[in-house]
């Protein structure tokens, strides 16, 4: 069956780095377009990045974009976050998300808290 | 961006009622708009894409209508596992957009 394990989330400091990562398992990972998304504590769902099947095209929402990257490594079966210049407005709940047409499979979050 | 409007914010209902919650996009996104619905302290869980496709496994009591700017979630015979908290998005560009959500509580 399809399942999307993130790990890397926790306390990090305002300006410092994290990496979270995605694992795939159930499917052909190659295939499919990937997402994260995330969610700030007691708020709605925002939409992070996107990266094709083929690592060939990445968007980024401006949110965050100079200073968070998704990438994968499809030998892996693993999608990456790396998020940079971390500030308060970054804590969140972070979802990977595959792509078939919507988002039909959703790993389970990784907590994300930036603070001195 | 598109900006995607839910409403109402908040709704309240009894076991056994209808309920629809409607969607605005700020521009034109075809049919590509998807809905989903969260329970606390749980990821989102895909109900409909395509604005009116339901997702395999989900009950026939969802349904999604609409097409442009303005669609519909509509659910039949309310169950107690269906008070959750219910958003759209649209997928026709990016940025991809959710609305703000739903919730729908217990009356």
């Amino acid at each position: 069956q399809v399942q999307l394990v993130e790990s890397g989330g926790g306390v990090v400091q305002p300006g410092r780095s994290l990496r979270l990562s995605c694992a795939a398992s159930g499917f052909t990972f190659s295939s499919y377009n990937m997402h994260w998304v995330r969610q700030a504590p007691g708020k709605g769902l925002e939409w992070v990045a996107v990266i094709w099947y083929d690592g060939s095209n990445k968007y980024h929402a401006d949110s965050v974009k100079g200073r968070f990257t998704i990438s994968r490594d499809n030998s892996k079966n693993t999608l990456y976050l790396q998020m940079s210049g971390l500030r308060a407005e970054d804590t969140a709940v972070y979802y990977c998300a595959r792509d078939q047409e919507d988002f039909d499979y959703w790993g389970q979050g990784a907590l994300v808290t930036v603070s001195s | 961006d598109i900006q995607m409007t839910q409403s109402p914010s908040s709704l309240s209902a009894s076991v056994g009622d209808r309920v629809t919650i409607t969607c605005r996009a700020s521009q034109g996104i075809r049919n590509y708009l998807a809905w989903f619905q969260q329970k606390p302290g749980k990821a989102p869980k895909s109900l409909i894409y395509g604005a009116s496709t339901l997702q395999s496994g989900v009950p026939s009591k969802f349904s999604g209508s609409g097409s442009g700017t303005d669609f519909t979630l509509t659910i039949s015979s309310l169950q107690p596992e269906d008070f959750a908290t219910y958003y759209c998005q649209q997928y026709n560009s990016y940025p991809y957009t959710f609305g703000q959500g739903t919730i729908l509580e217990i009356k």
